[in-house]
């Protein structure tokens, strides 16, 4: 069975210090894996597609790497902005359009 | 911004009444998608549309009904709401991108019942 866990489920953090989360997933031939970031009270808003293993994506302070069994979500120097939920999905090869998403890490900044 | 608006955004009702939710899309898109929330279970894809009139089920669609009569609507209905249908609703779209295609997702409509 395709599954997605995310840990850890909150992670408190200074401002500047910085810090991973990590989405395991098992799925039958990975065709992507997407993050995204959720404010309370919005919708998911995209932020990376990783399609292969080794591949890595930066965006501002956010960088996404891909392993065979896992990705991770780096936060260089976060700031108090960067406060939301992320959410990891994959989509598997032959499911095409369903998306398996993770729990989410509730990250909060402090300044 | 993929162009999505939900309506209403914020509804309460009773058990045993019938609900309806729209999601409406301006830019076209062939596919749309209806996920509902909750806590410690994450998204959940309820069904989904891959053209007007063309309809499929997802892994939590007892309960529910989807019509797709035009390309920028597709309608949401709980037939006989439920306690446990209290829940946030979000519709998306898919857009591609290479060789994946990207889901973009609406603001959400935050259902209760009574």
């Amino acid at each position: 069975e395709d599954q997605v866990t995310q840990s850890p489920e909150a992670l408190r953090l200074q401002e500047g210090e910085s810090s991973s989360l990590n989405c395991s997933y098992t799925v039958s031939g990975l065709r992507g894996l997407f993050w995204y970031r959720q404010d309370p009270g919005k919708g998911p808003e995209f932020l990376f597609t990783l399609y292969s293993a080794g591949e890595e994506k930066e965006k501002e302070r956010l960088k996404a790497t891909l392993t065979k069994k896992e990705s991770f979500l780096h936060i260089t120097a976060p700031k108090p902005e960067d406060s939301a939920t992320y959410l990891c999905a994959v989509q598997a090869a032959g499911a095409t359009n369903k998306l398996i998403f993770g729990t989410g890490t509730l990250l909060a900044v402090q300044p | 911004d993929a162009g999505i608006t939900q309506s209403p955004r914020h509804k309460v009702t009773e058990t045993g009444t019938p609900v309806t939710l729209r999601c409406h899309q301006t830019e076209n898109h062939r596919y749309m998608y209806w996920y509902r929330q909750d806590p410690g279970h994450g998204l959940r894809l309820i069904h989904y549309s891959y053209g007007v009139k063309d309809t499929d089920k997802g892994e939590v669609s007892d309960g529910y009904s989807v019509s797709r009569s035009k390309t920028e609507d597709f309608l949401l209905t709980l037939e006989s709401a439920t306690s446990s249908q209290t829940s946030v609703y979000f519709c998306a779209i898919t857009d591609r991108d290479g060789s994946t295609d990207t889901q973009y997702f609406g603001p959400g409509t935050r259902l209760t019942v009574l």
